[in-house]
């Protein structure tokens, strides 16, 4: 089945520089790759997701990048600011929206004034 | 927020109990998702339903049953045969995958689950 690795599992960075956090996959029939964010004590809420046949999609300060031949897909947040503080989590599927969605591990995201 | 209501938030279970965790949705959704969350894993999937009347195991279903009655609501039960249930249950619904719309995953607060 599908195996989803994601790292780093923790990162901090200064407020306004970059964030970048990598996900791997292992099912080349995967399609569809969300990423969610969950905030302290709150549920996961999509940010951005894109399908396999696009390789780049951005929505304001964050895109999420995606590599098929090297199966991995990343998110990028840009300008980063202290609500975006919080664990991001990726997931692929073989069909957008997923009946199966299969989530990386998270990553703590902290954001230092 | 809204649309997703999981209950209790918080909930504790004696050796050799069955406890049922509650998910009600009232966003017409016909998928409905069922997953448990522990430090450093991730999100893992228990069991799934694309419609009424049926359900599907996940990747971690031992230890756990569902049932799918009606459309709005899709309980958990948790028995006495899984072993470690402390945990973190996330329930979740979707449009689906017949219908004409982008199939999101949309999440419950969640119930936080530990052993007395």
């Amino acid at each position: 089945g599908e195996n989803v690795e994601q790292h780093p599992s923790t990162l901090s960075v200064q407020e306004g520089d970059s964030a970048v956090i990598k996900c791997t996959y292992s099912d080349s029939a995967s399609n569809y790759f969300p990423w969610y964010k969950q905030e302290l004590g709150k549920r996961p809420q999509l940010i951005i997701d894109i399908r396999s046949n696009v390789g780049e999609k951005k929505d304001q300060r964050i895109a999420v990048t995606l590599n098929k031949t090297a199966k991995h897909f990343s998110l990028h947040i840009t300008e980063t600011q202290p609500e975006d503080s919080a664990v991001y989590f990726c997931a692929a599927s073989k069909s957008e929206g997923a009946q199966k969605l299969v989530f990386g591990q998270g990553t703590r995201l902290t954001i230092n004034p | 927020d809204g649309g997703i209501t999981q209950s209790p938030k918080y909930l504790f279970r004696k050796e050799g109990q069955n406890v049922t965790l509650s998910c009600e949705q009232n966003l017409n959704h016909d998928a409905m998702y069922w997953y448990r969350q522990d430090p450093g894993q991730g999100l893992r999937l228990i069991y799934y339903s694309q419609i009424v009347n049926d359900f599907q195991k996940g990747d971690i279903a031992e230890g756990y049953s569902v049932s799918r009655e009606k459309k709005e609501s899709f309980p958990l039960t948790v028995t006495s045969a899984q072993k470690n249930p402390t945990a973190f249950y996330l329930c979740a619904s979707s449009i689906g995958l017949t219908r004409r719309a982008k199939n999101i995953q949309y999440f419950g607060a969640g119930t936080r689950l530990s052993v007395l």
